[in-house]
């Protein structure tokens, strides 16, 4: 057990719909990271957030989009759903960093979207 | 932006050493090495980090050549258990917008 917990854990929903996926860093993580891996794209690295502020962005789509909350839990938002969208979605959070050593990423469990 | 590839499986024996490298020709000045680990409907797991010449820990170890365009883990004595995929990841995560890259996964098949 990583410590990072994310809901749901298995999704199904239609095309054009929206979704919230929810994620919860391990106690004392600041950072929390947005990924999505399919079996054509592989693992791909979307958003990070550092305490509150977006700190990275990788290839998101401008259909989805995240926050991190003073409570430093995350939500995943994905709009306008295409079949291409299903895959698993982790989270994953660290004790983050300024600059340097980005130290180690805990993962969680994922999110199982299936888009019908 | 640094573009990582590697082998898309390897085929090893129980007790053998296992060396899986990533190439990673555009790696930045700022950027980290980092190993996960991963098994089916998980998500990955750390397993070793660097940023030049090598660091070892006791489940891995870790070589990166003078020029940082490539690395390679090194899994001594593997077991049955540690067959899984295994993922480079490379970047900087703490200063400006940087990407974050993964490899494209080596499957690691260990047979008895």
């Amino acid at each position: 057990d990583s410590g990072v917990t994310q809901t749901p854990k298995h999704l199904i929903t239609a095309t054009g719909q929206r979704v919230t996926l929810r994620c919860s860093p391990r106690s004392g993580d600041l950072s929390v990271y947005w990924y999505q891996q399919s079996l054509d794209q592989g693992l791909q690295f979307l958003i990070q957030y550092y305490n509150g502020e977006e700190r990275a962005k990788g290839n998101i789509l401008e259909r989805f989009s995240a926050q991190q909350f003073p409570d430093l839990h995350s939500e995943l938002n994905l709009s306008s759903l295409e079949l291409g969208d299903s895959a698993l979605y982790f989270c994953a959070s660290s004790v983050g960093h300024r600059g340097g050593n980005p130290g180690t990423q805990y993962f969680g469990p994922g999110t199982r979207l299936l888009v019908l | 932006l640094a573009k990582t590839t590697q082998p898309i499986s390897m085929d090893s024996y129980e007790g053998q050493e296992v060396n899986i490298t990533c190439s990673h020709n555009n790696i930045a000045t700022n950027d980290y090495i980092t190993w996960y680990q991963q098994f089916p409907s998980q998500g990955p797991r750390f397993i070793i980090q660097g940023y030049k010449t090598k660091v070892t820990n006791e489940v891995a170890s870790l070589f990166i050549p003078a020029d940082r365009k490539s690395s390679t883990l090194s899994l001594p004595r593997v077991s049955l258990s540690d067959t899984a995929v295994y993922y480079c990841l490379v970047g900087d995560m703490g200063t400006g917008f940087q990407k974050l890259v993964f490899g494209t996964g080596t499957r690691l098949l260990v047979s008895p």
